[in-house]
């Protein structure tokens, strides 16, 4: 298996933009995990999944962010519009709860630079 | 609740031990580790379920004391490859956090 695909790896935009940021978990993983990191907050978890429906969307700052899951194999996390302390490295991880096993396999994260 | 670990950081020369400890202040079903070097994205190292259980992985080892509602990360005779930002993660049902991070530095 390839492991968790994020894309874009870079994003550069202007304050005021739209950003969407895009997952593929594992396949036959029904949880899917959305994370910030900055230097100052640390790892942050913004909102997950299960079976394709969100669970705990807590995290999610404020109403600029959304964060969508429309089939088992994509998901979205969308800023609109982006500010610069939205800069941060975001992660998509996911994860097979069955069992004892609820490892989470982090993709390779996008970092979003907004000027 | 955010996990909290302990020491923030730490330097070790090779060979040395170390121990990193994860706290919880809400009953946990189960712990796991990760590390994360810098510019790349955090890596499983090992996952503890409740039942005090203690596992280990070459000179990397974990304990679980659910009644604490703590866990511990063993480090023994570490090499420079350990070095970067160790994470704990817990599960409390539905709930899931991971720990303030403990960046550990080996130098030869």
């Amino acid at each position: 298996d390839a492991g968790v695909i994020q894309s874009p790896r870079h994003e550069v935009t202007e304050m005021g933009q739209e950003v969407t940021l895009r997952c593929k978990p594992i396949s036959g993983h029904d949880y899917l995990f959305w994370y910030r990191q900055t230097m100052m907050r640390g790892l942050e978890l913004l909102i997950y999944f299960n079976n394709n429906v969100p669970i705990d969307d807590s995290g999610m700052p404020e109403d600029r962010f959304s964060a969508k899951m429309p089939n088992a194999s994509f998901s979205t996390l969308k800023i609109q519009p982006s500010e610069p302390r939205d800069s941060a490295v975001y992660f998509c991880a996911s994860s097979f709860i069955g069992g004892h096993s609820d490892t989470q396999y982090f993709g390779p994260g996008t970092r979003l630079t907004v000027l | 609740q955010q996990p909290v670990q302990s020491p923030q950081a730490v330097i070790l020369r090779e060979g040395e031990d170390a121990v990193i400890n994860c706290s919880s202040s809400k009953a946990l079903y189960s712990v796991h580790w990760y590390r994360q070097k810098h510019g790349e994205a955090p890596v499983f190292l090992m996952i503890l379920l409740k039942g005090g259980e203690q596992k280990g992985h070459e000179k990397i080892s974990a304990s679980f004391n659910e009644k604490k509602q703590q866990s511990s990360l063993y480090l023994t005779a570490s090499q420079l490859s350990y070095s970067g930002t160790y994470f704990c993660g817990t599960r409390t049902g539905n709930q899931f956090y991971f720990g303030t991070g403990t960046s550990l530095t080996v130098i030869p």
